[in-house]
């Protein structure tokens, strides 16, 4: 089964602290993501990558930065944390497949509760 | 503009009755492949099921179904002999493209409750 750890399930940061969650999946996934989960929004895409190196923000990604230097390793920054980034964050991975239209689910993780005091 | 919509915030089911959970989604793409994801209280999301845009057939897993009405752009859930612990919210995304690496677009869910 495919793994996909997410390093903290609750953490509590300061307002202005530079905030790291890490993500790693065990299974050579070449796409991954970080979503955002807040009450009645749904997931929101915050940043995507799909190979080492590369990333390509989404829907939300002010505020944001992501670093992925490993392929199995997908970190999403906070650069100067705030109280409306208090949210649940879900990190997921995929297979890359191309030429057809792709039935491979996204695999998340447990998902981290960060609360900004 | 929303890419995917569940206008159910909430439903309520007995213990093993069928339940429908809606879904419709607005894409001009014509290649694109529909998901259900299941996330019960502790918080990790379950996939549960696809449909792509092009299969003929409706997707089955097991208790669930996939009542799949193209023209109409809508995508509904069908579970059967509901337990339990099928209480959890429910969320319906898609994926516009061909390519996997495409990131899904997630509708706003559907908390449902089994009741004994």
């Amino acid at each position: 089964d495919v793994k996909v750890t997410q390093s903290s399930r609750y953490l509590v940061k300061r307002t202005g602290e530079k905030v790291f969650l890490e993500c790693v999946q065990d299974m050579d996934h070449e796409n991954m993501f970080w979503y955002r989960q807040d009450p009645g929004l749904g997931l929101r895409l915050i940043y995507f990558s799909y190979d080492v190196k590369m990333k390509e923000k989404g829907d939300i990604p002010e505020g944001y930065s992501v670093s992925r230097e490993k392929k199995e390793r997908f970190s999403l920054i906070l650069e100067s944390a705030s109280t409306n980034q208090t949210s649940m964050y879900l990190c997921a991975s995929s297979k890359r497949t191309g030429g057809f239209i792709s039935n491979q689910p996204q695999h998340f993780g447990d998902g981290t509760r960060l609360s900004i005091l | 503009a929303q890419k995917i919509t569940q206008t159910q915030p909430g439903m309520f089911v007995q213990e093993k009755e069928a339940v429908t959970l809606d879904c419709t989604y607005d894409t001009s793409d014509p290649s694109y492949g529909l998901f259900w994801y299941k996330q019960p209280s502790s918080g990790e999301m379950i996939f549960l099921i696809y449909q792509g845009s092009y299969d003929q057939q409706n997707a089955t897993e097991g208790r669930y179904s996939l009542n799949f009405q193209k023209a109409r752009k809508s995508a509904n859930l069908v579970i059967s002999a509901s337990q339990l612990g099928d209480s959890a919210m429910y969320f319906c995304a898609m994926r516009e493209g061909q390519d996997s690496g495409y990131a899904l677009n997630f509708g706003k869910g559907t908390s449902l409750l089994v009741t004994p």
